[in-house]
């Protein structure tokens, strides 16, 4: 069975502080993680995924596979961070998508 | 990037009478579309899996009699709430992933509103 955990309903930090997002994930084979950000009236939309091993708007995350985590930070907060983020993975060659509960992310001028 | 367009995007009705909702991938052709429910302030549940061409596939505990899914064609899947009940009020949600663009990446619809009476 797939499942991922976001602890963290709500977070609220200040602009300029350093951001993480905790995502734990459970699943027995390999898994691929993504996260997925849903801004103030907009659709959900891919934000990064761990394959790809990217930095997207200054925002990066690991897959620890040891600790079975994928957790997104960002080193200095900004405002227009403030968004609705989910974790979410899929098995490798399954499509189906399992999301976390997500974080709601407010960013404190 | 890819484009999901779904409608309507907020719909009233009355309990019992039968809601559709559309999910069309505008600029790609797209095999599998995914349709999920969502709760005020909670998750995304996936409710389904839209197959073109073949029936969907439901999660457990999806009544399949409830919430019929038709994927006629390559760019349209519908989600059909039947004998809706004020239960049924949720956040509709479908996405679909572009099969030349990056695996793993689904593309969402904006979402349709349902609100049952």
């Amino acid at each position: 069975a797939q499942r991922v955990t976001q602890p963290e309903k709500l977070l609220s930090v200040f602009k300029g502080a350093p951001v993480e997002l905790k995502c734990n994930y459970s699943y027995s084979g390999s898994p691929e993680l993504f996260w997925y950000v849903q801004y103030s009236r907009q659709r959900l939309q891919l934000l990064l995924r761990h394959i790809s091993r990217e930095s997207i708007k200054g925002f990066t995350a690991d897959l620890n596979k040891g600790e079975t985590s994928f957790h997104l930070k960002k080193p200095f907060a900004q405002e227009e961070d403030s968004a609705m983020y989910y974790c979410a993975l899929s098995g490798l060659g399954n499509e189906k998508l399992t999301f976390g509960t997500g974080t709601r992310l407010t960013i404190i001028p | 990037g890819a484009v999901v367009s779904q409608h309507p995007s907020w719909v009233i009705c009355k309990s019992g009478t039968s809601v559709k909702i559309e999910c069309r991938s505008l600029d790609f052709q797209a095999t599998t579309m995914f349709w999920y429910r969502q709760f005020p302030k909670q998750s995304l549940m996936l409710m389904a899996t839209s197959n073109e061409g073949s029936k969907a596939t439901y999660e457990q505990g999806v009544e399949k009699d409830k919430f019929l899914i038709n994927h006629a064609s390559l760019t349209l899947s519908t989600l059909t709430v039947t004998s809706a009940h004020p239960e049924d009020s949720s956040f509709y949600i479908c996405s679909a992933r572009a099969g030349d663009r990056v695996p793993g990446e689904l593309f969402f619809g904006e979402g349709s509103r349902l609100t049952v009476l």
